[in-house]
């Protein structure tokens, strides 16, 4: 069954920690996306990656990198967590082209405190 | 730019009856996906259905079908006999011809026994 796990289901960090959420595929999918869902803003794509190493920012990217040095894995850092980056953070992959839909993980619901 | 529109924040449907969840969308691209995507409280967002936008006949998988009307620009979601497993939010998405998906605010579903 292919899959996108994502790291951790739960977390809770301080303010001002370093936090790596990480997302790997086995599908070989080129592309991969980080999403923050908050209620009532729907979805919004922070950052999203074409292929390893290839890195776009989304519509909310400050606050926040990724690295993406293997096909496989795509991660977000958040450089010094504040509370409102507070969310659930969903990770997606797909192959590239207008009919492929977006396989997604299980979500991350981060806490900064 | 494309643009995903649900228009309906929220939807009840008896249990065992029918329902139509609206999507519109708009593109100058010829070539397009349009795809839906189911999310249950638990967070996970699961891939339901695609219709490619060449696509002659309208997309079905199981008691889920996509009401493609083309010249309107519209792909609505039809979920047949409605099961209370069916509550969760419903997001309507397009992808162009290369490039990230636009997903739409989404619909949430409520099934009343």
């Amino acid at each position: 069954d292919v899959k996108v796990t994502q790291s951790s289901r739960y977390l809770v960090k301080r303010t001002g920690e370093k936090v790596f959420l990480e997302c790997v595929q086995d599908m070989d999918h080129e592309n991969m996306f980080w999403y923050r869902q908050d209620p009532g803003l729907g979805l919004r794509l922070i950052y999203f990656s074409y292929d390893v190493k290839m890195k776009e920012k989304g519509d909310i990217p400050e606050g926040y990198s990724v690295s993406r040095e293997k096909k496989e894995r795509f991660s977000l850092i958040l450089e010094s967590a504040s509370t409102n980056q507070t969310s659930m953070y969903l990770c997606a992959s797909s192959l590239e082209g207008p009919n492929y839909g977006y396989t997604f993980g299980s979500g991350t619901r981060l806490t900064v405190v | 730019a494309q643009k995903i529109t649900q228009t309906q924040p929220g939807m009840f449907v008896q249990e065992k009856e029918a329902v139509t969840l609206d999507c519109t969308y708009d593109t100058s691209d010829p070539s397009y996906g349009l795809f839906w995507y189911k999310q249950p409280s638990s967070g996970e967002m699961i891939f339901l259905i695609y219709q490619g936008s060449y696509d002659q006949q309208n997309a079905t998988e199981g008691r889920y079908s996509l009401n493609f009307q083309k010249a309107r620009k519209s792909a609505n979601l039809v979920i047949s006999a409605s099961q209370l497993g069916d509550s969760a939010m419903y997001f309507c998405a397009m992808r162009p011809p290369q490039g990230k998906s636009t997903f739409g605010d989404g619909t949430t579903l409520t099934v009343k026994p």
